[in-house]
């Protein structure tokens, strides 16, 4: 089982509309969780970093995190051509030195 | 404040020959990280570190070398040049709340 898990898409969604991107992991002491976005040929951009059950919102995004079912999601409302991306979920490992891995990432396409 | 920064840019090697990757932060992070990422594909950790004088490998450690005698800086070694080292390889700190990149050295082994 790989350590973060996500669907590596392409998930197409028309502009406006809301993009949902999902990310399980397998270490359940995991306690903390980054979103980030890469543009192709760039470095990952950080979106969100959440900690808490629930929700956390920062403009258009939407960070959701379920520990008990051990996973994090990231909705993104009126998405924009720009928004066109491959979105990466990585999670804090639990114990030793805390390492942060990474999910392959899912790639969006906002449809003008 | 420059972030993290990575040099260089772009480097092709011969097989066999060595070369460092250097990093920088100005953010005084404790945690460094270093991943590779093939095209196309996810990012997977090399090495990291949690302060000066501490590191830990990470997935696919062999064939690269770290070392952290400083919060700033964090060097990535790679010793006689293979072609599957070709690659991206980006840099990272990290605090409790936030994980910055560099823009990363891309790299080619011939």
């Amino acid at each position: 089982q790989k350590e973060v898990e996500q669907n590596s898409g392409p998930l197409s969604v028309p502009e406006g509309a809301i993009a949902s991107l999902n990310c399980t992991y397998s270490d359940r002491g995991s306690q903390s969780f980054f979103w980030y976005r890469q543009y192709s040929g760039k470095s990952p951009e950080l979106i969100m970093f959440i900690y808490s059950n629930g929700d956390k919102e920062d403009g258009r995004f939407t960070a959701q995190l379920n520990k008990a079912s051990q996973y994090v999601s990231l909705l993104i409302r009126d998405s924009q051509p720009s928004d066109s991306a491959t979105y990466l979920c990585a999670v804090i490992n639990s114990g030793g030195y805390q390492k942060v891995t990474f999910g392959t990432g899912t790639k969006l396409q906002v449809i003008p | 404040n420059a972030g993290v920064t990575q040099t260089p840019k772009f480097r092709i090697l011969k097989i066999g020959q060595s070369m460092t990757l250097q990093c920088t932060q100005d953010m005084n992070h404790n945690y460094m990280y270093w991943y590779r990422q093939d095209p196309g594909m996810g990012l997977k950790l090399i090495y990291y570190s949690v302060g000066a004088g501490i590191t830990d490998k990470g997935e696919v450690p062999n064939g690269y070398n770290v070392s952290r005698s400083t919060t700033e800086d964090f060097p990535l070694r790679l010793e006689l040049a293979a072609p599957s080292q070709t690659s991206v390889y980006f840099c990272a700190s990290r605090s409790s709340d936030e994980q910055f990149f560099g823009p990363g050295t891309r790299l080619t082994v011939l």
